[in-house]
């Protein structure tokens, strides 16, 4: 079971919307940032979102980053065919021992 | 340009040692914190340990405090991973990632390297 916890799935037509919702609790989500990463089966991830909302230098302002409480949100729009991936969210989380990176379990994103 | 590229993934038995390497290239090295995050087969991901820049903190998931050890050598630009008393639940795509923030802890992996491919089994 993953500390912070995804939907394992969501899907949308190309063009459209899509949001993921990444839920934790006050000592992860709700004390520190919050990061957003992209996987193509096979390969290795790419960082899509960093400090909640930034986006690392070549990341297309299609993807986008949000926060509130202990939740956060990675929205994608204007979907393209090679959006479909995986998906996982990751913050630190400082009520274990001495602290730990803590990841989602992912979110498969296929485009209709 | 800016490079991670792991090695010294391998089969091992049980209880056995393991040691991964990875290079880096096109940064300033002894600038940033690095990680391993390891991925089981079919799974997600999974962060291992974390290094300070200077190498003098360090941080382990539970489920590998007091097995393995990570460390650096910032004048050679090489993170290793000593990994001792391997399990089973071991076996996974073990990436070496480089943190966003500059000689802070940023919790977030900016540069990622293709993964090296660690199997325990008899």
């Amino acid at each position: 079971q993953s500390v912070l916890t995804q939907p394992p799935s969501v899907s949308a037509a190309p063009g459209q919307k899509v949001t993921i919702s990444c839920s934790g609790s006050y000592s992860n989500i709700g004390r520190h940032y919050v990061s957003w990463y992209q996987q193509v089966p096979g390969t290795a991830p790419k960082l899509l979102i960093y400090e909640d909302i930034k986006r690392p230098s070549g990341i297309p302002d299609r993807f986008s980053g949000s926060k509130s409480g202990t939740s956060a949100t990675l929205a994608i729009t204007g979907l393209q065919t090679g959006d479909e991936a995986d998906y996982y969210c990751g913050t630190w989380d400082s009520s274990l021992s001495g602290g730990h990176v803590v990841f989602g379990g992912g979110t498969r994103l296929t485009v209709l | 340009q800016v490079q991670l590229v792991e090695s010294g993934g391998d089969l091992v038995k049980p209880g056995g040692s393991l040691r991964l390497s990875c290079a880096a290239s096109g940064f300033t090295f002894s600038d940033y914190y690095m990680s391993w995050v390891r991925q089981a087969p079919g799974k997600g991901l999974e962060w291992v340990s974390y290094i300070s820049n200077m190498g003098i903190t360090t941080y382990y998931t539970d489920s590998v405090r007091g097995r393995f050890t990570i460390s650096r050598d910032n004048a050679r630009n090489s993170l290793s991973l000593q990994m001792n008393s391997l399990r089973a639940e071991d076996t996974a795509i073990y990436y070496c990632a480089r943190d966003w923030a500059r000689r802070s802890r940023g919790d977030a992996f900016e540069v990622w390297g293709l993964g090296t491919m660690v199997t325990v089994s008899s």
